[in-house]
């Protein structure tokens, strides 16, 4: 299948810090990319959705402008989590499709531990 | 909105015998359910997926059924090893890809 990675894997930072977390598409271009955050034991949560060349999409209770994307390319999406704070800790997961549907194979990436101290 | 819901929550069973997992959606126009393995402090990794237009999918000790009248779906795993134990999500797939709720799995050697 195809691969995405990210980086870093896991970020410990003070409060009040912004962090990036990067996601690239490794073997294929991604038009589209996905945001999740998952809490300990429980399901994978859409923050958003990351467009190639354009605005990206948030969800429902996600404040855009505490996370911050950008799709510079067709093979990276970037995610900055500003001024950080102990409640944004989680465990931050992005996927790319292999096209730009719903419906199209999904691949995640490895995911980002961050610890907000 | 699509809303996916996934039975049981946890599932323990002894090496050698088989697992199934449930899953449900609300959203007639979904046409794609994949199925992820996640370990623990990985990323989900998909295992296998099923289209509308299929009823059943295999790929050697994993398989996927798919009833669409009922809308509702299973993950059926035979001989189930102590490296099965992880949780698995099913997802259904309209628009967006929605989640069910994982199952946690233990495979007791």
């Amino acid at each position: 299948g195809a691969v995405v990675s990210q980086h870093p894997s896991r970020v410990i930072c003070k409060s009040g810090t912004s962090v990036k977390i990067e996601c690239r598409s490794l073997d294929f271009q991604a038009t589209t990319m996905f945001w999740y955050r998952q809490f300990p034991k429980q399901s994978l949560m859409l923050m958003a959705t990351s467009n190639e060349g354009s605005k990206a999409t948030y969800e429902q209770g996600v404040e855009k402008d505490k996370f911050l994307i950008n799709h510079a390319s067709l093979t990276l999406s970037t995610l900055t989590v500003t001024s950080a704070h102990p409640e944004d800790s989680s465990f931050y997961i992005c996927s790319a499709p292999v096209g730009a549907r719903g419906t199209d194979t999904q691949y995640f990436g490895p995911g980002t531990r961050l610890t907000v101290l | 909105g699509e809303n996916v819901e996934q039975h049981p929550s946890t599932l323990s069973v002894q090496e050698g015998d088989s697992a199934v997992i449930k899953c449900t959606y609300s959203d007639s126009a979904s046409n794609y359910f994949p199925w992820y393995k996640q370990e623990l402090g990985k990323g989900p990794q998909l295992i296998i997926d099923i289209r509308s237009n299929v009823g059943e999918k295999k790929d050697q000790r994993i398989a996927v059924t798919l009833n669409k009248t009922a809308k509702h779906f299973s993950l059926h795993i035979t001989e189930t090893q102590p490296e099965d134990s992880a949780v698995y999500f099913c997802a259904g797939a309209g628009n967006m890809l929605t989640f069910g709720g994982g199952t946690r799995l233990m495979v007791k050697p």
